[in-house]
């Protein structure tokens, strides 16, 4: 199985700055995703992180405001930029290891003031 | 469109056998995922389903009927460390993006009594 590592666990900001988030993966994966969960809700997709080529965005989310890195197989970045106290969630790094299973990183709580 | 249902809560007796149900309705089906999430935790990965019948792991096992759309969790031997939330979660290829994402179930908050 996968270990997912997250920077930061947590942060607190301020309303209209970005906040970077990093995942780390310790092995190489076909896959990763970004998630979010919103306090007292399951999760949702935000994005599909693909290695040196832009990300691939669900309905509801936009690159201007999630832009997404993935330079290599074991590594990704999703930055919230010019966050709204809506931004307030969880954020959740997925990788897929082998077609069975996914695994989940810690996940960033933030909170935006 | 897509839909997930579980629970919202249960609650089930220490040494006792509870049964998660989760039913579904999607565009299209390539597993069916079960995740443990405590409080202020990610979620853990549990089992996965992608034919037809149970599959065990020690004290759980899930099952999946696809031609019903129906899958549960079941957990033997409560502990109280079970306590936590239960997620379902569908791989929908024709749901956005790509074969492999997951629309998760809003989740099913379990207590384990004494």
């Amino acid at each position: 199985s996968a270990v997912i590592s997250q920077k930061p666990s947590r942060d607190i900001c301020q309303r209209g700055t970005s906040l970077t988030i990093q995942c780390q993966v310790d092995s190489q994966v076909t896959m990763m995703f970004w998630y979010r969960q919103q306090p007292g809700q399951s999760l949702t997709l935000i994005a599909t992180a693909n290695q040196g080529s832009e990300a691939t965005y669900e309905s509801g989310f936009v690159i201007d405001k999630f832009p997404i890195s993935r330079p290599n197989l074991t590594f990704s970045t999703l930055t919230v930029s010019n966050m709204s106290p809506e931004d307030s969630s969880i954020y959740l790094c997925s990788a897929l290891g082998t077609p069975d299973e996914q695994f989940f990183g810690p996940g960033t709580r933030l909170t935006v003031l | 469109g897509q839909n997930i249902d579980q629970p919202t809560e249960m609650t089930a007796t220490e040494g006792a056998i509870v049964q998660i149900n989760c039913t579904y309705q999607t565009s299209g089906f390539n597993g069916l995922f079960w995740y443990q999430q405590h409080a202020g935790e990610a979620p853990t990965f549990l089992s996965y389903n992608v034919l037809d019948g149970l599959e065990e792991k020690g004290r759980f096992s899930s099952f999946l009927s696809r031609s019903k759309g129906y899958s549960y969790l079941l957990l033997k031997e409560l502990q109280m460390k079970d306590s936590a939330s239960y997620l379902c979660a569908v791989r929908d290829p024709g749901s956005g993006a790509g074969s492999y994402q997951l629309t998760f179930g809003k989740g099913t908050k379990l207590s384990v009594i004494p």
